[in-house]
């Protein structure tokens, strides 16, 4: 358990369909990240929050909309997916976001896109 | 940008050592990290250099050498349980961002065998 805690584990989806994943962390930890694993790729990092506001935005397609409501929650809103997202999506969260912060990430959402 | 590079996999024998490489290219070089991630698990924080030297912790060892551009994770008395992938990540400070981005390499897959 590493305290950050994603739903759902599994997701199925059509290309037509709108879902949420969701990340919640108790660490108490003030940024918050969204990564895709793709097989056979390097961690990608999507968004970036700190204190609720997003700080980076990796050039991502506007299908993957994300939500930070507050320091503990964070969401990624998924619309009009592509066959080539399927992969998982991690969240991870740290105390901040400078360098000498360590980020602990959650189990991530295997995501199947048909 | 970053280039990291590490062997796509390893295999060694339960109760032997093995170390596990990885070399980086980066502009403004904030720290590696080393994580640890079973099959359908988070990735687990495992070690932080940034300065040179060897930093131990146990069974795991992980050393920087900055002006090669160099890491190793050393891993002693091997266990079945540490059959995983073995992420490579440096943290550097995109020029223009507030924020310190951290890169992976696509890991090491691991397997011990008896």
């Amino acid at each position: 358990e590493t305290g950050v805690t994603q739903t759902p584990r599994h997701l199925v989806m059509g290309m037509t369909n709108k879902k949420s994943l969701k990340c919640e962390q108790h660490l108490g930890h003030n940024a918050m990240y969204w990564y895709k694993q793709s097989a056979k790729k390097p961690l990608e990092l999507m968004f970036v929050y700190n204190f609720k506001e997003q700080t980076e935005n990796n050039s991502v397609p506007s299908r993957f909309s994300p939500e930070c409501p507050n320091s503990s929650h964070l969401f990624l809103h998924l619309h009009t997916l592509q066959p080539e997202d399927s992969a998982l999506y991690l969240c991870a969260s740290s105390q901040g976001p400078g360098a000498e912060n360590i980020q602990y990430f959650g189990a991530g959402t295997r995501l199947s896109v048909l | 940008g970053q280039n990291i590079d590490q062997p796509t996999e390893m295999t060694a024998t339960e109760g032997a050592i093995v170390q596990i490489n990885c070399t980086y290219q980066t502009s403004g070089f904030n720290g590696l990290f080393w994580y640890q991630q079973h099959a359908g698990e988070a990735p687990t924080f495992l070690s932080y250099n940034v300065l040179d030297g060897l930093e131990e912790k146990g069974r795991f060892s992980s050393f920087l050498s900055r002006s090669k551009g160099y890491s190793y994770l050393l891993l002693k008395e091997l266990q079945m349980k540490d059959s995983a992938s073995y992420l490579c990540a440096v943290r550097d400070r995109e020029s223009g961002a507030g924020s310190y981005q951290l890169t992976f390499g696509k890991g090491t897959k691991l397997s011990v065998i008896p």
